[in-house]
């Protein structure tokens, strides 16, 4: 593979269910991020991980948790998901933080929160 | 608080030219990214300005000027395949990318 993968591509859960996001990257990007993006809003950012073994809190954390065992590797859970939480959850990752590094965005999960 | 303001949607004619105004209102500055994204599909990077000025890069630039809080994209001799949404970002204090919502641009043969 090359550049970000995301499972699965969508999905239908039942609210109070819980529910982990994969996120895959392949390029050794130190830093990633989970943002949502919901209609008539921009993106927003969830969690974020500027190195393996650290994570940090973005505007919308509430509800969700990340973990960063690897490079590689970025899940996000919901717990208990409710229907606030539909919405399409991008993952993403840049080489790191600063500079004119851009940030590379897998293809999204659409998630339906019922 | 943060804001990014940008117009919700434009329309303009195959071949001519568009430019896509963002205001910012964000706590530091550490640079401002255009992305671009079809309907359905992930944001694409376009362009990345720190300093004053254009950036041209092919039929895109990108224009900012820090003290007014302001920065534009310009697009050329515009194609069907332009037809997306256009996402202004800035990268705040923290390092974080504050995002505007994007706006639509229709093409019109």
């Amino acid at each position: 593979i090359a550049g970000i993968t995301q499972a699965p591509t969508s999905q239908i859960l039942a609210a109070g269910r819980r529910m982990t996001l994969r996120c895959t990257q392949d390029m050794r990007h130190n830093a990633m991020y989970w943002y949502r993006q919901d209609l008539g809003l921009g993106l927003r950012l969830i969690h974020y991980s500027n190195t393996a073994g650290t994570t940090g809190k973005g505007e919308v954390p509430d509800g969700y948790s990340v973990s960063r065992a690897n490079t590689d590797d970025f899940p996000l859970t919901l717990a208990s998901a409710v229907p606030s939480q539909t919405s399409v959850y991008f993952c993403a990752s840049s080489p790191t933080s600063g500079g004119v590094n851009e940030q590379f965005f897998g293809p999204g999960t659409r998630l339906t929160v019922l | 608080g943060q804001n990014i303001d940008q117009p919700t949607e434009m329309t303009a004619t195959e071949g001519a030219i568009v430019q896509i105004n963002c205001t910012y209102q964000t706590s530091g500055f550490n640079g401002l990214f255009w992305y671009q994204q079809h309907a359905g599909e992930a944001p694409t990077f376009l362009s990345y300005n720190v300093l004053d000025g254009l950036e041209e890069k092919g039929r895109f630039s990108s224009f900012l000027s820090r003290s007014k809080g302001y920065s534009y994209l310009l697009l050329k001799e515009l194609q069907m395949k332009d037809s997306a949404s256009y996402l202004c970002a800035v990268r705040d204090s923290n390092y974080q990318l504050i995002w505007g919502a994007g706006t639509k641009l229709i093409i019109k043969p």
